[in-house]
C-alpha cells in the first residue's frame, strides 16, 4: 500500500487564487520532506525542502513566497500555490524518507495535477 | 551524488525479460544504486537499491558490477502494465534527496 499519501490528486483553480496540497507520510514519521514539479515529457525537479519545525530551504529559482511550504507536524507537509497563474500548471510531487533494516528509502506520493485557468 | 547514464527509450516484447542498464563511473564507495519508475501520470515508485551485491525482490533485480561502475535492472517477464519511465540514482544513504535524469523510457509491446 501507499507509504506517502497526497492530496488532493487533482485540483483546477482559476488564475489569481491559492491551492493547497498536502503530502503526509503514512505509517512512519518524516522530519524532512521534499517537493518536485514536474512538466509534461519532463523528469522531477527539486523545487524544496520541508523540514519539520523549521523553515522550508528552496531551490534557486524557486520563489518561497509564491510556493509557501508548511511542516506542522512529523507526518504532514503543506505546499500552497499562492496567487497561481496558468504557468504554475504542473505535476508537483512530495517525497519523504523512511528508515528501516535495509537503511533509508525514499517514497514519493502519488502526486498532484495543478491546472491553473 | 554521483551522476548517471541512461539510455532514453528500449522496447520490449511482452513476457520476456527487460535489461536496462545504467552507467556510474563516478559512483563513489558509501553510494548505493537506487531504481524508480514512474508510470504515467503518477508518482515515482521504489523498485531496488544496492550497494555492490546483486539484489532481487517481488519486483525486480540488481545486477552491479564488481566495479560498481554500471549496474542492470532486470524485470523478468516485462507485462505491459512495466511501461515506465525508469530512473537509475545513485546516492549515500544519509541522503534524503534524489536528483533525477532523464531516465529510460521503457516501452513493453504485445
Amino acid at each position: 500500500g501507499a507509504v506517502v499519501s497526497q492530496h488532493p490528486s487533482r485540483v483546477i483553480c482559476k488564475s489569481g487564487t491559492s491551492v493547497k496540497i498536502e503530502c503526509r507520510s503514512l505509517d512512519f514519521q518524516a522530519t524532512t520532506m521534499f517537493w518536485y514539479r514536474q512538466f509534461p515529457k519532463q523528469s522531477l525537479m527539486l523545487m524544496a525542502t520541508s523540514n519539520e519545525g523549521s523553515k522550508a530551504t528552496y531551490e534557486q529559482g524557486v520563489e518561497k513566497d509564491k510556493f509557501l511550504i508548511n511542516h506542522a507536524s512529523l507526518t504532514l507537509s503543506t505546499l500552497t500555490v499562492t496567487s497561481a497563474h496558468p504557468e504554475d500548471s504542473s505535476f508537483y510531487i512530495c517525497s519523504a524518507t523512511k528508515t528501516g533494516l535495509a537503511g533509508n528509502t525514499i517514497y514519493f506520493g502519488e502526486g498532484s495535477w495543478l491546472t491553473v485557468v | 551524488d554521483a551522476k548517471t547514464t541512461q539510455p532514453p527509450s528500449m522496447d520490449c516484447a511482452e513476457g520476456r525479460a527487460a535489461n536496462l542498464p545504467c552507467n556510474h563511473s563516478t559512483i563513489s564507495g558509501n553510494e548505493y544504486v537506487y531504481w524508480y519508475r514512474q508510470i504515467h501520470s503518477q508518482g515515482p515508485q521504489y523498485i531496488i537499491h544496492g550497494l555492490k551485491n546483486n539484489e532481487t525482490n517481488e519486483m525486480a533485480s540488481l545486477i552491479i558490477t564488481e566495479d560498481r561502475k554500471s549496474s542492470t535492472l532486470i524485470l523478468p517477464h516485462a507485462t505491459l502494465r512495466d511501461t515506465a519511465v525508469y530512473y537509475c540514482i545513485v546516492r549515500g544513504n544519509a541522503g534524503n534527496m534524489l536528483t533525477f535524469g532523464g531516465g529510460t523510457r521503457l516501452m513493453v509491446k504485445p
